[in-house]
Order: C-alpha cells, then structure tokens, then sequence
C-alpha cells in the first residue's frame, strides 16, 4: 500500500486554473475508478470535492473538476480565488477493500 | 444535518489501549458504511480501517491489522475504534467519516472534526 505521489506545491493568481496530479499504480488509480480528492484548510477536517474520479458532492462549485488518464488523476481548479488555497489530498480504492491517499499538496493563491 | 463528532482522544504510553468513538447524527447511521483515516502532526492523511453498514465486514490497513478493532453500535448511532498495543508512531489526529452511498464502501464524504491521539511515556 504506497501512498500515492502528489506534487508538494503548486501556485497561481487569482482567476487563473491549477491542475494538480495524482499518480499510483494498475492496482490502485489505474484499476478502478474510485478516485476521491479532499481539500484541508489548517486546523479543520477535511471536505470532499470530487469523488468517483469527476464527481462533484452538492454545494462544491463547479470550479473544480476530476479526470483520470491510466494511472494518473488530475484535480483542476478554475478561476483561482483566495479561499481555495489549502492543502489537497487524492485517495484510491486499492481493491480488497482497502485505501490509499496521495501525500498532499499546497495550493498557493498568489 | 450531517454530524460526526469523535471523542475518547488522549494521552496514552505506549503499549497500552485507548478506545476513540464517533457519534453520528443527521443521517441513517445504520445504511451507511464508516471508515477511520488518521493524520499524524503536519504530515498527510492514511487510511486506517472501514467497517460496513451493518458490521459484519471490516478492513484495516497493514499497520493497525491485529492491534486495532473498528465496531459500530448501529442501536446507538456511533462508530468506534479500540486501539491496543499502541505505539508511538499511532499518534495522530483520528477522523470518522461516512460512505456516500448507502450500503456500499467506495468513497466517503462527511468528516468528523477529528480527536487527537498521543502515544507516549
């Protein structure tokens, strides 16, 4: 079960679009397509926001979208503004009922 | 609305137990699979262990296998996890969080707000 690979940080101006990527294996990412990704301000628990590779829970703006290529997932964010710089976390089903998630990246809104 | 609150969090020496609970509310407890993930101070987020709806199945990842026991008490609407032979590498934030789906275990969207555990002498 090793954790899946997230960039450490990514970056962007307000209104611009960051992707961030989330890289595993044909076990993990590549096999099924039950990729979730959580935003985590400090201090707080964190938040669904896409689930089932590109799946948006009620309430999350459609600023964010999933994708899934072979291996690799993206979570990309339009339109950059102040509130979503936090940390963001991709998890996969691994199969045998069991989870992995992405080490975590820092979006900075410069 | 949706509500998991954990609590039983604490200092503990190592090799000793602890047991953390998650009281939910808002939803029908007893329809939806639960999981524990964990967050050690400043690092990232690890998948500890999921029970389903109705108790019967439970996983855990290979680091908690055989120490660590996820139950539920669907009479009182409240997941649990007892803790034994803890070690220091235990310590973390432990969050509950609940399946999106009713009776299935894929992914999970509410999550409680957390309770710190500390493993140490």
């Amino acid at each position: 079960q090793s954790a899946l690979t997230q960039p450490r940080s990514v970056s962007g101006s307000p209104g611009q679009s960051v992707t961030i990527s989330c890289t595993g294996t044909s076990s993990d990412v590549g096999a099924y397509n039950y990729v979730s990704w959580y935003q985590q301000h400090p201090g707080k628990a964190p938040k669904l926001i896409i689930y089932d590779v590109s799946k948006r829970p009620s309430g999350v703006p459609d600023r964010f979208s999933g994708s899934k290529s072979g291996n690799a997932a993206s979570l990309t964010v339009s339109g950059l503004q102040a509130e979503d710089e936090a940390d963001y976390y991709c998890c996969s089903f691994a199969g045998s009922y069991t989870w992995v998630f992405g080490g975590g990246t820092k979006l900075t809104v410069l | 609305q949706v509500q998991l609150v954990e609590s039983g969090g604490g200092v503990v020496q190592p090799g000793r137990s602890l047991r953390v609970s998650c009281a939910a509310s808002g939803f029908t407890f007893n329809n939806y699979g639960m999981q524990w993930v964990r967050q050690a101070p400043g690092k990232g987020l690890e998948w500890v262990a999921v029970i389903s709806y109705d108790g019967k199945n439970q996983y855990y990842t290979d680091s908690v296998r055989g120490r660590f026991t996820i139950s539920r008490d669907n009479s009182k609407d409240t997941l649990y996890l007892q803790m034994n032979s803890l070690r220091a590498e235990d310590t973390a934030v432990y969050y509950c969080a609940k399946s999106v789906e009713e009776y299935l275990l894929l992914s999970f969207d509410y999550w409680g707000q957390g309770t710190l555990v500390t493993v140490s002498s």
